[in-house]
C-alpha cells in the first residue's frame, strides 16, 4: 500500500508570493490533516478535511488556506508568504471515520523557504 | 483548547540507560494519548499510544504511563540504543486531531 506523498518536496518563494503543496493520502483514508513544523515549535495543526469538508482549524491566519476533492487528496495554499512561512509543511492521514482519533500517516513533508 | 506541555526539550544519554520523556495535558475530557518518534529527516511515526482507560502500556523497550488525575503522561524507553536518538513528540486529543507537545531531541551516546 502507497504511502502518504507530498509534493513538492522542496520549494523556493520570495516574500509575498503563493503557494500550492499537494498531498495523496493512503488509499482508503478520508481525513488529510496539515501540520507547519519549525525548529522548537512542534507540529502545529493547520487544518482538517474529512470527506471533502474542513472538519477543523488552527489557529493560523486566513492566508492559510485548504481544500480536499473527491479522491481525498488535499491542497494547502500560502498566500502573501511572510518569512515566517519558511517550515516544513506536513500532511498526515487517517482512516478518520469517526470522532474517535486513530493512528496519523505522516508525509514526508514540503520544505518551503521563503526569501 | 488543548494545551501540551512536554520536558525536556534535549535529553542526552548513554547506551544502556533509560530515557523518561513527560508531558502535560490541560483539556480534561482529553482520552487519547499518542507518542510519534521523528528520526532526523524522515516523517513521524507512531510508535505507542494509550487511552484513557488504560494507566501503562508496555511494547519491548517503551512503555508509557498516565495519570488522568494529575493529568500527565510519560515516555519510558529502557535499554537505550543509538538508534533510538531522533525527536519524540507526545500528543493529547479527545477529537481524531490530537495536540502535539513541542517534541524532544533524544541523544543516545554510544
Amino acid at each position: 500500500k502507497a504511502g502518504v506523498t507530498q509534493t513538492p518536496r522542496y520549494l523556493i518563494k520570495t516574500r509575498g508570493q503563493q503557494v500550492t503543496l499537494s498531498c495523496s493520502p493512503i488509499s482508503g483514508h478520508r481525513s488529510v490533516s496539515w501540520y507547519q513544523q519549525t525548529p522548537g515549535q512542534g507540529l502545529q495543526f493547520l487544518f482538517e478535511y474529512f470527506s471533502e469538508t474542513q472538519r477543523n482549524k488552527g489557529n493560523f491566519p486566513g492566508r492559510f488556506s485548504g481544500r480536499q476533492f473527491s479522491n481525498s487528496r488535499s491542497e494547502m495554499n500560502v498566500s502573501t508568504l511572510e518569512l515566517g512561512d519558511s517550515a516544513l509543511y506536513l500532511c498526515a492521514s487517517s482512516s478518520g471515520g469517526n470522532r474517535g482519533t486513530g493512528e496519523l500517516f505522516f508525509g514526508e513533508g514540503s520544505r518551503l523557504t521563503v526569501l | 483548547g488543548e494545551n501540551v506541555e512536554q520536558h525536556p526539550s534535549t535529553l542526552s544519554v548513554q547506551e544502556g540507560d533509560s530515557a523518561v520523556i513527560k508531558c502535560t495535558y490541560s483539556d480534561s475530557a482529553s482520552n487519547y494519548f499518542p507518542w510519534y518518534k521523528q528520526e532526523l529527516g524522515k516523517r513521524p511515526q507512531l510508535i505507542i499510544d494509550i487511552r484513557s482507560n488504560v494507566g501503562e502500556k508496555k511494547d519491548q523497550r517503551i512503555a508509557v504511563t498516565l495519570n488522568k488525575t494529575a493529568k500527565h503522561f510519560s515516555l519510558h524507553i529502557t535499554e537505550t540504543q543509538p538508534e533510538d536518538s531522533a525527536v519524540y513528540f507526545c500528543a493529547a486529543g479527545l477529537s481524531y486531531i490530537p495536540t502535539f507537545g513541542r517534541g524532544t531531541s533524544l541523544i543516545v551516546h554510544p
